[in-house]
Formats: C-alpha cells, structure tokens, sequence
C-alpha cells in the first residue's frame, strides 16, 4: 500500500516568509509525528498527534512553529516568520496506533532552505 | 532523561567484513529499542526492533540484542556488503506513560568499499 507522502519535496523561502509542509500519513495511522532533521541537531522531535488527543507539542522549538491536523488523517507543520536556523529537512512519520512498539514509518521529508 | 549515544562514524570497511555499530542508552522503564538506517537519497527506513530485554532483532544479515544490564542494542553484520553503505540510527521509544515519540543517536556513517 502507499507511504507516507509529503510535499512538497524541497522549499527555498526567504527569510522572513510563512511556510507550510504537508504530511499524508499512511491510511489507518491513527498515531502522526513530525522531526526535524539537521546538521547540528539531528533528528528531532517535534510534535505527535494521536487520535482526538491533544497533540504532545514538547519538541516545538518556538512559538513560530504549529502544527495542525484535520480530520485525523492530513497534517499541516507551518513556520511562521522563518530564520536561517530553521533549515532542516522536515520528517513525518505514521503508526499504526502509537504505542511504544510500533513500527513508526518515515515519509521522504521536506527540505527547508531559508536564504 | 532518555538518551542515545552511538559511535561516531564514519566507519569504513572493505566487503565481507564483519561490523558493529554500538548503541547505547539512557531511559527510565522499558523502552522499545530500533535501528533505522537512510541509505542515500532515500527517507528513513526501520531496520530491526526489540521491545523486550534479551529479544534479538534481525533483518537482512543485521542484528542486535537488547541488553538491559548493559543500556546497549549495537549493531552486528557479520559480511557487510557495498549496497549496506547507508547511515544507521539507533533511537529508543519511552515507556507508554510518555509520547512514544522517538529519541534517535546522531547517526553512523558506514561507508563499504569493494
């Protein structure tokens, strides 16, 4: 069956700039997480969604940054006001039912450049 | 906290040797314990699991055995092969009380030459 997908693929923005990233999750995944990935940090955790709860919003790292998802399906990561730190590639990732030993699949991710 | 700490790469191997990528960790509780591995120009792909202390993860020739006395998962290969050169990602998911978010070490280069 299908992936999970997100688009676009890559992003050039300029400072300043609102952005927003896409994540499709595979269908069925009740549980959806975002990470970044970047030279000096990582890969990071940012935000997870599980059903109807309220997200865990303990890895956003600032308040530029938000995260929606409508319909427990499709979800939004926008960054407001971008800065050259945000450049990262963006992760999303799906599981099943987010318990701890589940498998959790990786989308392809967003490249952020901000210039 | 919980933590990862895996050795610094790159690690650099001819074909058919043997390899270990050492994985460590910090964590309260029981946590499942992973190995993920991004091969060039591709997302992240899971490689192995083990939820429990003692269970053996394996996939592809790989494995790793999750090591409760001694915090540790590495990671074993024992005749890598050009196509395994990738970066591999040791990460843990805390016990359920918490987000089973995933806490990732920084990564192994491994780079296999014929």
């Amino acid at each position: 069956g299908a992936g999970v997908s997100q688009s676009p693929s890559n992003k050039v923005t300029e400072k300043g700039k609102d952005v927003e990233l896409r994540c499709d999750p595979i269908s069925g995944h009740t549980a959806l997480y975002w990470y970044r990935q970047s030279l000096g940090q990582g890969l990071e955790f940012l935000i997870y969604f599980q059903g109807n709860s309220a997200p865990d919003k303990s890895g956003l790292p600032s308040d530029r940054f938000s995260a929606e998802r409508t319909g427990g399906s499709v979800s939004t990561l926008t960054i407001q006001r971008t800065q050259q730190e945000d450049s990262a590639v963006y992760l999303c990732a799906s599981s099943r039912s987010g318990t701890r030993t589940d498998t959790q699949y990786f989308g392809p991710g967003t490249r952020l450049t901000v210039l | 906290g919980n933590s990862v700490t895996q050795m610094e790469g790159p690690v650099t191997l001819s074909e058919e040797a043997f390899l270990t990528i050492n994985c460590t960790y910090t964590a309260t509780g029981y946590p499942s314990l992973f190995w993920y591995v991004q091969y060039p120009g591709e997302g992240l792909q899971l490689l192995l699991k083990a939820t429990k202390a003692d269970d053996k993860g394996s996939n592809k020739g790989f494995e790793a055995t999750y090591r409760k006395e001694t915090t540790s998962f590495h990671l074993e290969k024992g005749s890598v092969q050009v196509s395994d050169s990738a970066v591999y990602f040791c990460a843990l998911s805390p016990t359920p009380n918490n987000t089973d978010k995933l806490i990732f070490g920084t990564g192994t280069r491994l780079q296999v030459f014929p």
